[in-house]
C-alpha cells in the first residue's frame, strides 16, 4: 500500500507555544488529507478535511484558528497547533486518499504524540 | 454522540481459537463499514470492509458480518494468532464516495499463546 509519513513522531512543548506537524504522502499524490486526534482509550475523532490548494473544512467543535491546516502541495499537509495548552495533548493522526473512490485507499500516517507541559 | 460503538473495550482469546469483535451503529445513513487494526503509537491499518448491500465479506482469516436490521457488524478472526494482538476499530461511511470515516472506540484484543 501507499506510505504516509508524519513528522515529528513525538513532541513535547511548553504551554503557549505553537507546534507544527507535517503529513506527507511519500509515493502518491494526495488530493485530500484528513486530520484526526485520539485521546487515550477513545476513538479517532476527525478534526478536519484538507484539500490541496483550498481551505480546510473543519468538523463541528474544532477551532480553526487554533488548529491551522495548510495543504500546500499534493504530497504535504501541515497541522499547526497554536498557543498549545495541556488539554491539546493528544495523538494526532493524518490520513490521505488518492482521489480514488475505493474506500480502503485511505492511508494513515503513524501519528504524532503531542505533550503540552 | 457516539454513532459507532464498540461496547467491549477489551477481549482476550486463546491462540488458535476464534476472535469475535462487535460493533454497533446508530446512523442508518451509513452504507459502508471498515475494520482497522492499530498498534500503539502507529496509525490504523485497513483490514477488511463491507458494503451495506452485502451481509458477509471474507478475506483469509478475517470475515466481517453485517446485520443491517440490527445495525450491527462483527469481525471474526480465525484462527487467532499472537500477532493479532492490537486495538481494532470499526469505522463507517455514509454515502458512496464520501471518505469521512466515523470510528468506534476500539477493542483491545489480546491473543494468549
Amino acid at each position: 500500500g501507499a506510505v504516509v509519513s508524519q513528522h515529528p513522531s513525538r513532541v513535547i512543548c511548553k504551554s503557549g507555544t505553537s507546534v507544527k506537524i507535517e503529513c506527507r504522502s511519500l509515493d502518491f499524490q494526495a488530493t485530500t488529507m484528513f486530520w484526526y486526534r485520539q485521546f487515550p482509550k477513545q476513538s479517532l475523532m476527525l478534526m478536519a478535511t484538507s484539500n490541496e490548494g483550498s481551505k480546510a473544512t473543519y468538523e463541528q467543535g474544532v477551532e480553526k484558528d487554533k488548529f491551522l491546516i495548510n495543504h500546500a502541495s499534493l504530497t504535504l499537509s501541515t497541522l499547526t497547533v497554536t498557543s498549545a495548552h495541556p488539554e491539546d495533548s493528544s495523538f494526532y493522526i493524518c490520513s490521505a486518499i488518492t482521489g480514488n473512490v475505493v474506500f480502503n485507499e485511505q492511508f494513515f500516517g503513524p501519528g504524532t504524540r503531542l505533550t503540552v507541559l | 454522540d457516539q454513532q459507532v460503538k464498540q461496547n467491549s473495550p477489551s477481549l482476550s482469546v486463546q491462540e488458535g481459537r476464534i476472535s469475535i469483535l462487535n460493533c454497533d451503529y446508530t446512523n442508518s445513513m451509513f452504507d459502508y463499514f471498515l475494520w482497522y487494526k492499530k498498534y500503539p503509537a502507529e496509525g490504523p491499518t485497513f483490514l477488511i470492509s463491507i458494503s451495506s448491500i452485502k451481509d458477509k465479506n471474507e478475506d483469509g482469516r478475517f470475515t466481517v458480518f453485517l446485520n443491517k436490521s440490527a445495525k450491527h457488524l462483527s469481525l471474526h478472526i480465525v484462527p487467532s494468532q499472537p500477532g493479532d494482538s492490537a486495538v481494532y476499530f470499526c469505522a463507517a461511511l455514509s454515502n458512496f464516495g464520501n471518505e469521512k470515516l466515523t470510528f468506534g472506540t476500539g477493542t483491545r484484543l489480546t491473543i494468549i499463546p
